[in-house]
């Protein structure tokens, strides 16, 4: 099956960089994306990568390396405001299936 | 501005009744989402559509059935037949342009409590 797996929780302070990992098994897929999700709304979106390598969007940068089934989301000079759920995501290739990763609750402490 | 509207915010229904989530879309997206979220949890597929009178399962379509008969609508309903009902629903559409690599956007959802 295809799954993606995320740790289920990550602390950091004010001011800090945090970096939220996602492994995956999937047969192939088109990219991978980042989603935020802050209690009780609706997810959106930060961030993708299509190719391997880092991908700079502000303070976010996202990473993929599909010859190690492995992805992340950095982080830096967190903010109270950044405390929310992450979720990494892949379209399946040859589908428009779309799937989520199990999520990281983030916490960032002042 | 355009979106994705979810009616209601919030459901409250018995046991044993089937009830109907409305998504309805004004981006002119031709594919539509349903998603589970529970407690702590990441989002679990329910059904997905590519396109108008099309859609298939997704990884938890027991005891859910849709419709997708105009493009901008992509109903949802929960049959009594789905063991545990109670969650939050969240609908997303996906844009135009590269057709696998367009995020997906988002309704605020509907939480549905079954009692």
């Amino acid at each position: 099956g295809q799954s993606l797996e995320q740790p289920s929780e990550v602390t950091a302070v004010e001011g800090a960089i945090v970096q939220i990992n996602c492994t995956y098994q999937t047969s192939g897929f088109y990219g991978l994306s980042w989603y935020q999700q802050h209690d009780g709304g609706a997810p959106t979106f930060l961030s993708y990568n299509a190719l391997d390598g880092l991908e700079e969007t502000g303070r976010f940068s996202s990473f993929l390396s599909r010859s190690d089934s492995y992805g992340y989301l950095l982080l830096q000079e967190l903010q109270m405001k950044d405390s929310a759920s992450y979720f990494c995501a892949v379209s399946l290739s040859g589908t428009y299936k779309y799937i989520f990763g199990t999520g990281t609750r983030l916490k960032v402490l002042a | 501005d355009g979106g994705i509207t979810q009616s209601p915010k919030y459901l409250f229904r018995k046991e044993g009744q089937n009830v109907t989530l409305s998504c309805e879309q004004n981006l002119n997206h031709d594919a539509m989402y349903w998603y589970r979220q529970d407690p702590g949890q990441g989002l679990r597929l329910i059904y997905y559509s590519q396109i108008v009178n099309d859609f298939q399962k997704g990884d938890i379509a027991e005891g859910y059935s849709v419709s997708r008969e105009k493009k901008e609508s992509f109903p949802l309903t929960v049959t009594s037949a789905q063991k545990n009902p109670t969650a939050f629903y969240l609908c997303a559409s996906k844009g135009q342009g590269t057709p696998y690599n367009s995020p997906l956007h988002f309704g605020n959802g509907t939480r549905l409590t079954v009692t």
